[in-house]
């Protein structure tokens, strides 16, 4: 049973298009939930940690919300260097350390 | 701005050899991780360190596995008898304390293709 889903698994956006990124979760308690930017053969790269709902977080073109059930990632006016798969974690409470559980992530590409 | 490095960043091994994946973590960082990512897969947790023993571990990370924290420094991956499976990019990563949400920053990874 996956904890963590993301969606579209794909996202092809014009430049200057903005959408909106799906992250949805089912834990016990969460602790933070995490978005993380991955290019290509390189490693998770932090962005974003939101921790109760109703929280907002922003960077550049990025927003990050997230309610009980969810999170979005927001990306207005893209261009096309915040082509990337957009990664989602979340770490539970109860849990004996804060390891984190991904999805799958969201292969975005931004066209010029 | 700190970071978490890895070494080596590709290395090819033949299947049953041993092989050792090194990390030096953010110097003033407590919590130690390894995470594998195969080929078009999700990022998953391999193990946690703390206080110089494992402190949590998933089913991945069996007999085969092991972690050490040889020095102040270095963080260690060893694979005893790599398998084919065990092809995979494997992240390092490090997070500063056990408080609420505590953000966990990745090394760039190192690539292990097992022939």
């Amino acid at each position: 049973e996956d904890q963590v889903t993301q969606s579209p698994e794909a996202l092809r956006l014009q430049e200057g298009e903005s959408s909106s990124l799906n992250c949805s979760y089912t834990v016990s308690g969460l602790r933070g939930l995490f978005w993380y930017r991955q290019d290509p053969g390189k490693g998770p790269e932090f962005l974003f940690t939101l921790y109760s709902a109703g929280e907002e977080k922003e960077k550049e073109r990025l927003k990050a919300t997230l309610t009980k059930k969810e999170s979005f990632l927001h990306i207005t006016a893209p261009k096309p260097e915040d082509s990337a798969t957009y990664l989602c974690a979340v770490q539970e409470y109860g849990g004996a350390t804060n390891k984190l559980i991904f999805g799958t992530g969201t292969l975005l590409a931004v066209q010029p | 701005e700190p970071e978490v490095t890895q070494t080596p960043s590709h290395q090819v091994t033949q299947m049953g050899q041993e092989v050792i994946l090194r990390c030096v973590p953010i110097s003033n960082h407590l919590y130690f991780y390894w995470y594998r990512q195969i080929l078009g897969q999700k990022v998953e947790f391999l193990v946690s360190f703390y206080n110089n023993e494992i402190s949590e571990k998933s089913e991945i990370f069996d007999d085969q596995f092991s972690v050490e924290r040889p020095d102040g420094s270095n963080f260690t991956l060893k694979i005893r008898s790599t398998k084919l499976e065990d092809s995979a990019m494997y992240f390092c990563a490090s997070s500063g304390g056990s408080g609420l949400g505590n953000t966990i920053y990745f090394g760039e990874g190192s690539w292990l293709t097992v022939v």
